[in-house]
């Protein structure tokens, strides 16, 4: 199996502020032959299902602020939050979808400070 | 918009079938694919299987010989059963969709349903 590792486990951020959450793969989820890195993060706020945000490393979800970028490559992989707002007080997961089983980082609790 | 909620029973003794049920509203089960992940108490997220609506499915290996999951497009609903359960298998279960382009992303997800294991 795919072992996903974030950083840090939890976060104190002030508004405004930005907010960075990284993710490392025990292997590369990068696929050559398109060119695309299996990786999604989610967001779980308290009482909610996740949320997926972003998809293939950098792709952001529908309706997702352009405040929530993620970046990353091959076995590392890293989600921003350019300016903390208080909405965003959350969960986020990484999640690698390169292999079965799918599997999940131990997820990272973003607060404010 | 489309939403998905589980049910089935909250409580189930060691040893017997953990049965659970997705129901889909808003939209077509139609050309997506559907899934189980569960979080057990303080612990992780852990995907245990898709399945697509034609009815082709993957599991998770760790779960493989425990669980089936199945699909009834004409009740727009999919299923879990998951058998011989232990107190291990205490969790929140969710269902979710993950679009026909790729079914490792979860796009959609219902609320979650806290099953406890015990006697």
């Amino acid at each position: 199996d795919i072992v996903m590792t974030q950083s840090p486990d939890s976060l104190a951020v002030s508004l405004g502020e930005r907010a960075t959450i990284n993710c490392k793969s025990s292997q590369s989820v990068f696929y050559s032959s398109n060119n695309k890195n299996y990786l999604a993060w989610y967001q779980r706020k308290p009482g909610q299902p996740p949320k997926v945000l972003i998809y293939w490393a950098s792709t952001r979800e529908s309706g997702v602020p352009d405040r929530f970028s993620g970046s990353g490559s091959g076995t590392d992989f890293t989600l921003t939050i350019s300016s903390l707002q208080a909405g965003d007080v959350a969960v986020y997961y990484c999640q690698q979808y390169y292999d079965t089983p799918y599997t999940f980082g131990q997820g990272t609790k973003l607060e404010i400070k | 918009q489309v939403q998905l909620q589980e049910s089935g029973p909250g409580l189930v003794k060691p040893s017997e079938t953990l049965s659970l049920t997705c129901t889909v509203s808003g939209g077509s089960i139609s050309n997506y694919y559907w899934c189980w992940i569960r979080q057990p108490p303080g612990k992780g997220l852990e995907w245990i299987a898709n399945i697509y609506y034609s009815g082709s499915t993957i599991y998770n290996p760790s779960l493989r010989s425990r669980v089936a999951i199945s699909v009834d497009t004409s009740k727009n609903l999919f299923s879990l059963k998951l058998t011989s359960v232990t107190a291990a298998d205490t969790a929140v279960y969710y269902c979710a969709r993950a679009p026909q382009w790729q079914q490792g992303i979860f796009d959609y997800w219902g609320q979650g349903t806290l099953v406890t294991v015990s006697s």
